[in-house]
C-alpha cells in the first residue's frame, strides 16, 4: 500500500511568488491534515479536510492560504503571494475515518515539502 | 487551548542503553491521546506509540513504553535497548478524544542521536 506522497519535496521561491503543494493521502483516507513546522518551532496545525469538505481551517495563517481537496481525493495548498515568514516544511498527513467509540485513527504522514521563500 | 512541552532539544545516549524523553502538556479536556511521533533523517514521520488517556496502563511497543501521568499531565518516552536507527527528531502531540478525527497538538521536539 502506498503511504501518502507530497510533491515537490523541495521548492525555492522569490517572494511575492505562488507555489503550489500538493498531497495525495493514503487511498481510502477520508481525513486529509496540512501541518507546517517552521524552522526549530513546534509542528503546528493548519487545516483538516474530510473528504471534500473542510473541518477545520483554525491554523491557516491568513487569507494567502487557500487549500482544497479535488473530489475528496488529493489536496493543494497553495501559498499566494509567498512571504518571508511561510518558510518552513510542510507536512501532510491522513487517517481513517472511525467515529465510532470516539476512536482517533494514527494519521500517517507524507515526507513534508519544504518551502524556501527568498 | 493544549500545549505540549518538550524541554529537552537535544539528548544522545550510548548504543544498547536506555534513555527517557520528557513531555509534559497542559490541557482541561480528561479524555484525549497522548502520540510519540519519531522522524529520521531526511525520512518520513512515524508513529512510535499512543497513549489513550482513559487507560491507566502504560503503552509499550516492544523496545518503547511510555510513563503517563495523568495527574501531573507527564508523558515520557522510555527507549530501551538504544540502536543506531533510533536516531531521530522525536515528537510529543497531543489530540482531543472525538469523532470525525482529530487534530495533533505538538511539541517542538526531541533530537535524539545514538552513540556507538
Amino acid at each position: 500500500e502506498a503511504g501518502v506522497t507530497q510533491f515537490p519535496s523541495h521548492s525555492v521561491i522569490e517572494k511575492g511568488q505562488t507555489v503550489t503543494l500538493r498531497c495525495d493521502p493514503i487511498s481510502g483516507h477520508d481525513n486529509l491534515y496540512w501541518y507546517r513546522r517552521v524552522m526549530g518551532k513546534e509542528i503546528k496545525f493548519l487545516l483538516h479536510f474530510v473528504k471534500e469538505s473542510k473541518q477545520d481551517e483554525s491554523g491557516m495563517p491568513n487569507n494567502r492560504f487557500l487549500a482544497e481537496r479535488t473530489g475528496g481525493t488529493y489536496s493543494t495548498l497553495k501559498v499566494q503571494p509567498a512571504e518571508l515568514e511561510d518558510s518552513g516544511v510542510y507536512f501532510c498527513a491522513s487517517s481513517q475515518d472511525r467515529t465510532s467509540g470516539g476512536y482517533t485513527d494514527t494519521q500517517y504522514f507524507g515526507p513534508g515539502t519544504r518551502l524556501t521563500v527568498l | 487551548a493544549q500545549t505540549v512541552t518538550q524541554s529537552q532539544p537535544e539528548m544522545s545516549v550510548q548504543e544498547a542503553e536506555t534513555v527517557t524523553l520528557s513531555c509534559t502538556y497542559d490541557t482541561s479536556e480528561s479524555n484525549y491521546y497522548l502520540f510519540w511521533y519519531k522522524q529520521p533523517p531526511s525520512r518520513q514521520m512515524i508513529l512510535v506509540i499512543r497513549q489513550e488517556a482513559y487507560k491507566q496502563q502504560n503503552a509499550t511497543e516492544n523496545r518503547f513504553s511510555v510513563n503517563f501521568q495523568k495527574a501531573a499531565k507527564s508523558f515520557s518516552l522510555k527507549i530501551s535497548d538504544s540502536q543506531l536507527g533510533d536516531t531521530a527528531m522525536y515528537f510529543c502531540a497531543f489530540s482531543l478524544l472525538t469523532g470525525g478525527g482529530n487534530k495533533l497538538t505538538f511539541g517542538t521536539g526531541t533530537q535524539l542521536k545514538v552513540e556507538l
